[in-house]
């Protein structure tokens, strides 16, 4: 059974760097053909991909957000991680990380964490 | 950057009913794209990949396809189930959503 459970702070202030943490089960980011991702979705808005990384450690960030983004992992302990810089009250939303298996194409995500909002707040 | 369409924006429909949500690419992304199912509160299920390919316990009555730039999820014979906002994601250059198409009981 594949799981992935965003964890982070819940309010960040203007201006600061927001970390999240993604930590999932049931398959390897080491095998070949695995990505995670990072998408949002504000309060009553669609969704945005934000960031996406591979097995062999390539990555791929969103045009629009690039250079406020890193995505890394952790294979050992089965993390990835998103820090998104300068956070503005524009960027709450409710931050997802996801799976996409091998075999079904970079980006299509077939396993979804349960989400994680933050609140960006003064 | 690609930009995605969907219409309608709502659709309200009843039980049994055939129902069709189009989506369109601002340039050709050939068979790259993706629909998903997401009710309130929780996150997005794959329906669909690959335009027409059906994800393992995705019911049968779902179906995509593809005209162009342009892409149909169909929904043969709604259930009660099936009430909940549908996106499509493309993921020919990477990628991006619809703005989302609300399926409500009529």
């Amino acid at each position: 059974q594949i799981t992935l459970k965003e964890s982070g702070p819940t309010l960040v202030k203007p201006t600061q760097t927001l970390t999240l943490t993604c930590t999932f089960s049931g398959f390897s980011l080491s095998t070949h053909g695995v990505r995670v991702g990072w998408i949002r979705q504000p309060p009553g808005k669609a969704l945005e991909w934000l960031a996406l990384i591979f097995w062999d450690d390539d990555k791929r960030y969103s045009p629009s957000l690039w250079s406020r983004l890193t995505i890394t992992k952790d294979t050992s302990n089965n993390q990835v991680v998103l820090t998104v810089t300068n956070m503005d009250p524009v960027d709450t939303a409710t931050y997802y990380c996801a799976h996409s298996p091998s075999g079904y194409g970079d980006y299509v995500f077939a396993h979804w964490g349960q989400g994680a909002l933050v609140t960006v707040s003064s | 950057d690609i930009q995605m369409t969907q219409s309608p924006s709502t659709l309200s429909a009843s039980v049994g009913d055939r129902v069709t949500i189009t989506c369109r690419a601002s340039q050709t992304i050939y068979d790259w794209l993706a629909w998903y199912q997401q009710k309130p509160g929780k996150a997005p299920k794959l329906l669909i990949y690959k335009t027409s390919i059906l994800e393992n316990g995705v019911p049968s009555r779902f179906s995509g396809s593809r005209s162009g730039t342009e892409f149909t999820l169909t929904i043969s014979s709604l259930q009660p189930d099936d009430f909940a906002t549908y996106y499509c994601q493309q993921y020919n250059i990477y990628s991006s959503f619809g703005q989302g198409t609300k399926l409500e009981i009529k």
